[in-house]
């Protein structure tokens, strides 16, 4: 079974940075590219990055571009989101999300996590 | 970057209605555009894929349709248990870019 848990969530102020992690089990990892989406409390989905099967940034949402950073570390069956110079609107749900088709084909978030929320407030 | 604009943002609708809500794409995304399901509380569902593939395990009422810049996503009989938020999302280039959300609810 295929499960994705986020981690790393909490209460930060504004300016300061977070690490979120995203623990993958019950696929072979090294073979999907993987997604951040938020979810601001109340609102819509925001795809906010992804990164392919072998670590190539597919991009970013203009809203994060120079402040977050995806990477992965297939050995450890992870991924991560480096998120720097936090501003009260990236208060979201941040789920990881998981291609259904392996290596070069992008987008289709089949396999979602249960989210961690990120909470920038002084 | 390519904007979705999806309508309507809330729909109400009876047991047993055909439900339709659109998306439009800023620019020709060809058939790269999927539909989601999500409940309170819970993450996103994948239920279309290729703006007309039904995802394994989705049942056959929910469909979807179209191309270029135009789709339809269409309940053909809504049960109790659809009552969601839905979103089309398109990944024809990155940023892969969400419509707003149809919340769906019960008359």
């Amino acid at each position: 079974e295929v499960q994705l848990v986020e981690s790393g969530g909490g209460l930060v102020q504004p300016g300061m940075s977070l690490r979120l992690s995203c623990a993958a089990s019950g696929f072979t990892f090294d073979d999907y590219a993987i997604h951040w989406v938020r979810q601001a409390p109340g609102k819509g989905l925001e795809w906010v990055s992804g990164i392919t099967w072998n670590s190539d940034a597919l991009g970013y949402a203009d809203s994060v571009k120079g402040r977050f950073s995806i990477s992965r570390d297939n050995a450890k069956n992870s991924l991560y989101l480096e998120m720097s110079t936090l501003r009260p609107e990236d208060t979201a749900f941040y789920f990881c999300a998981k291609d259904i088709f392996p290596f070069d084909s992008f987008g289709y978030l089949g396999h979602w996590g249960q989210g961690t929320l990120v909470t920038v407030s002084s | 970057d390519i904007q979705m604009t999806q309508s309507p943002s809330s729909l109400s609708a009876s047991v047993g209605d055909r439900v339709t809500i659109t998306c439009q794409a800023s620019q020709d995304i060809s058939k790269h555009l999927n539909w989601y399901q999500q409940k309170p509380g819970k993450a996103p569902k994948l239920l279309i894929y290729d703006a007309s593939s039904l995802e394994t395990g989705v049942p056959s009422r929910f469909s979807g349709s179209g191309s270029g810049t135009d789709f339809t996503f269409t309940i053909s009989s809504l049960q109790p248990e659809d009552i969601a938020t839905y979103y089309c999302q398109q990944y024809d280039n990155p940023p892969y870019t969400f419509g707003q959300g149809t919340k769906l609810e019960i008359k």
